[in-house]
């Protein structure tokens, strides 16, 4: 079974600034993935950032990057230039490749993060 | 295109009571997938549908809930002789097929279900 760590409940960075969310995870599979996934107040679950385990290039989407160490079974979110729409919890998930076929999410515990103004 | 819906936004019911939730994927997404959002659980994986099979339900709590998906599209969430412990938010998601290359999950906003 897999098992995905979030060790920080809450976080909190000023306007413009950069943070870093951290993100553990347990697993004997080779081949699976990871993802970031947001919850702003209005429940809504979007899609940050999706990284495959056999990249080794970390994945970029505008702001938002990851560093993702295979060995150390890590998986960060740095989020540069912080913006106030980007208050929200945030949820690390991992995913098992299972070949032809679709698989669950399994999630950490989230964590809060402010943006302060 | 529209993303996934899910109905009602709110449930309120009584211990004892039946409940339907249902959930309508992004349109041609033959995969679906229930979780479960709770304040001490987190985020739990409930069942996993593709088409109209479901090849895991390892994550249905016990035999009050059940899940169908009819016509490879809608899917409904029945939690039978609620529970208080049954309180929480339903979120369902879907994804392309596994053929397609593309497992990201798209969620919906989710039900938030009170038992009193």
């Amino acid at each position: 079974a897999q098992t995905v760590t979030q060790s920080q409940p809450e976080m909190s960075v000023q306007e413009a600034e950069t943070v870093t969310l951290s993100c553990t995870y347990d697993t004997s599979e080779s081949n699976y993935y990871l993802f970031w996934y947001k919850q702003p107040p209005s429940r809504q679950m979007i899609l940050v950032i999706r990284q495959e385990a056999y990249k080794q290039q970390n994945a970029t989407e505008n702001r938002f990057s990851v560093n993702f160490q295979k060995a150390a079974k890590s998986f960060s979110l740095k989020i540069s230039d912080s913006q106030l729409g980007d208050t929200a919890m945030y949820f690390c998930a991992f995913m098992k490749h299972v070949t032809g076929a679709n698989s669950k999410l399994t999630f950490g515990k989230g964590i809060t993060l402010s943006v302060r103004p | 295109g529209a993303g996934v819906s899910q109905s009602p936004s709110n449930k309120v019911t009584e211990k004892g009571k039946d409940v339907e939730l249902r959930c309508d994927p992004i349109s041609g997404h033959t995969a679906l997938y229930w979780y479960r959002q709770s304040l001490g659980q987190g985020l739990e994986f409930l069942i996993y549908f593709q088409g109209n099979s479901a090849p895991d339900k390892s994550g249905l709590p016990s035999d009050r809930f059940s899940a169908e998906r009819t016509g490879g599209s809608v899917s409904t969430l029945t939690i039978q002789r609620t529970q208080q412990e049954d309180s929480a938010v339903y979120l369902c998601a879907s994804s392309l097929a596994p053929t397609s290359g593309v497992n990201t999950q798209y969620f919906g906003p989710g039900t938030r279900l009170t038992v009193l």
